[in-house]
């Protein structure tokens, strides 16, 4: 079985800007989470999805969005880059059975705000 | 409030040398408790669930434990491919929603 990709793997941009991030979970799996991790906070649970609907939501700014598709595909945008957000952009994916869920991470995607 | 404390924050190991992490926890009821690995830029790697005290689970030179308030993750004669950031993560029962607390994690270093 596949397990989670993400893409882009590498990404550069310049605060002010905006960037899509692509996550597709293992296949059957219908839950997506995001997180940001950051040297210095470590893990940063930002938001999950399950069928579509936003299940879940960390605390971070309203600059931070999310959609899952159909497929279970998930899409993560931030807008107007701050250097802040430089981070390692990590998706996660799960499905519960019996009451547990066991969640299988990607690669990641490095973004680089200059 | 759900927390999750792991230590030591790091760990320096000559080859052969074994140990422990310990991850401890606070939250109204466990649905579960996970270990993963991490290697530095990479997603981390499940390693095991823990669902009830009592329970053991082992793989390779590494074999994880739980109590009703911490979890051990031990590490047998521990080679440098061992070397990684290991990061403990809680469910708790009154969460529907299957969201993990976790801890900052372990950074273990494995010297040749």
């Amino acid at each position: 079985k596949a397990g989670v990709t993400q893409t882009p793997r590498y990404l550069i941009k310049t605060r002010g800007q905006q960037v899509t991030l692509s996550c597709s979970p293992i296949s059957g799996h219908r839950s997506v989470s995001w997180y940001q991790q950051t040297p210095g906070q470590g893990l940063q649970f930002l938001f999950e999805y399950f069928s579509e609907t936003q299940r879940n939501k960390g605390n971070f700014p309203g600059r931070f969005s999310g959609r899952q598709f159909s497929n279970s595909r998930s899409e993560m945008n931030v807008s107007t880059l701050e250097l802040g957000d430089s981070a390692l952009y990590l998706c996660a994916s799960g499905s519960p059975a019996g009451g547990r869920e066991t969640q299988y991470f990607g690669p990641g995607t490095r973004l680089l705000v200059l | 409030e759900d927390q999750v404390t792991q230590s030591p924050e790091a760990l320096r190991l000559q080859e052969g040398e074994s140990s422990s992490l310990n991850c401890s926890y606070t939250v109204s009821g466990l649905r579960g408790l996970f270990w993963y690995r991490q290697d530095p830029g990479k997603g981390p790697e499940f390693l095991f669930t823990l669902y009830s005290a009592g329970e053991e689970k082992e793989k390779e030179r590494l074999k994880a434990t739980l109590t009703k308030k911490e979890s051990f993750l031990h590490i047998t004669a521990p080679k440098p491919e061992d070397s990684a950031t290991y990061l403990c993560a809680v469910q708790d029962k009154m969460d529907s929603n299957y969201q993990l607390i976790w801890g900052a994690g372990t950074k273990l270093i494995i010297k040749p």
